[in-house]
Formats: structure tokens, sequence, C-alpha cells
């Protein structure tokens, strides 16, 4: 079965960076039938997608439009987790974050979730 | 990127009632269209990939279709228990979007 285990600080301050790692049990994040996302929800933006990581031979990253200058999604191979990192952050990226899995065999649909990690930014 | 536009935004209806949700892209995604089902405190749990293709474990009262770039997600007997919101979310681009969300209700 597989797990999807947040991590990370829930109070950060603004301009600061915001960071998040999701542990994987049951699967790998080099699997090259999977790609490893980012979500996040808050009562004024619903569902947003920030951004995926993926291995097919070499690693890839695709980030949304809304973020792609300040995000960075890595991917740890030794400890088979992935992180996200949010940098110079307002209160405007106070929301509840998700990782989830997305796999290949079904259409990319996000079939695994983590628990939600929800951060505040704040002074 | 692609706009994902879902109608309506809340429904009520009766235990038994058949349910009609709507998603519209702005371009084409083929069929690379998921639905999913959250409820108040839990991450979104995935029913239906690929526009029509069951989750495991997903009861089969709920069903996908497409029609073009319209997709539909239908329950054919609202049960107590389908309380919740619903979102579509296409995995047709390399960038992914969700709906804003449909609210069910039950009467």
């Amino acid at each position: 079965q597989v797990r999807l285990q947040q991590s990370g600080p829930g109070l950060v301050k603004p301009s600061q960076t915001l960071s998040l790692t999701c542990a994987i049990s049951g699967d790998s994040v080099s699997s090259k039938g999977a790609a490893w996302n980012w979500i996040r929800q808050s009562p004024s933006r619903g569902l947003e997608w920030l951004g995926k990581t993926y291995y097919r031979s070499k690693w890839y990253n695709d980030y949304a439009v809304s973020v792609k200058s300040r995000i960075t999604i890595n991917p740890d191979i030794s400890k088979n987790q992935f992180s996200l990192q949010l940098n110079s952050v307002t209160p405007d990226d106070t929301a509840v974050y998700y990782c989830a899995r997305g796999l290949a065999a079904s259409s990319y649909g996000m079939d695994v979730w983590g628990q939600g990690s929800t951060v505040t930014v704040s002074s | 990127d692609i706009q994902m536009t879902q109608s309506p935004s809340s429904l009520s209806a009766s235990v038994g009632d058949r349910v009609t949700i709507t998603c519209r892209a702005s371009q084409t995604i083929s069929s690379f269209l998921n639905w999913y089902q959250q409820k108040p405190g839990k991450a979104p749990q995935l029913l239906t990939y690929a526009a029509s293709t069951l989750q495991t474990g997903v009861p089969s009262r709920f069903s996908g279709s497409r029609s073009g770039t319209d997709f539909t997600l239908t329950i054919s007997s609202l049960q107590a228990e389908d309380s919740a919101t619903y979102y579509c979310q296409q995995s047709y681009s390399l960038s992914r979007t969700f709906g804003q969300g449909t609210k069910v209700e039950i009467k």
C-alpha cells in the first residue's frame, strides 16, 4: 500500500521560504510510471496545482505559471521523498498543502495523497 | 494554462436522485480528465480517470463521460455519504489545472 507522509513547519514569516517534505512508502520517487505533485488549497484559490517532479531516464520538473519564479521541487532518492520550497511567501500563500502521486496507469490521476499540511504565513 | 469550468457551483438533491456535474475545458484535453471527491478536512479522493474509468473501490453509481471538451460526472442514485465537493482536473498539459468545485448537499 502506497502512503505519503508530509512534514514541515506550520508557520512561516512573510518573505521567508516555505519548506515541506513528502516521504514515500510503498513506491519509489524514481518510478518511471509516476509523477510526484504538490497541490495547495485555500478558500480564495480552491485547489491549485503547484508543480511536479518525475523521472524518465532523467529528472524533470513542471511548475504552475503562478508560482514558477518562486518554486522548487526536488527529489531525494536516498530518502525516497520529495520536497517543496516556495520562496518569498506572503499571506496569500496561506493554505493547506498536499503532496500526491500521479500514476501513468491511471492517466496521471492523483490516486494517493498526503494527509495535508496547514501552512500559515504570518509575522 | 488550460481553464476548467465546472457547473453548477453547488446543488442540493434528495437521496436516490440522479445528479450530474459538468466540467468544460478551454481547449482540447482528449480524455485526460479526472474527477475527485473531497469531504471536509480530508484530502481529495480519485473517483474516475481518463474521463470514464472508475478508480478501484469506487461505487458503481459514479460514472464519467466525455463529449468533445465537455465532461460529465454522474451519480446515478445519490446516497447520504455522497455529500461532498467534487472537482475535475485535467492531466493533458504538463501544467495541471483543477475546476473550481461543485458542492453537493443532501436535502
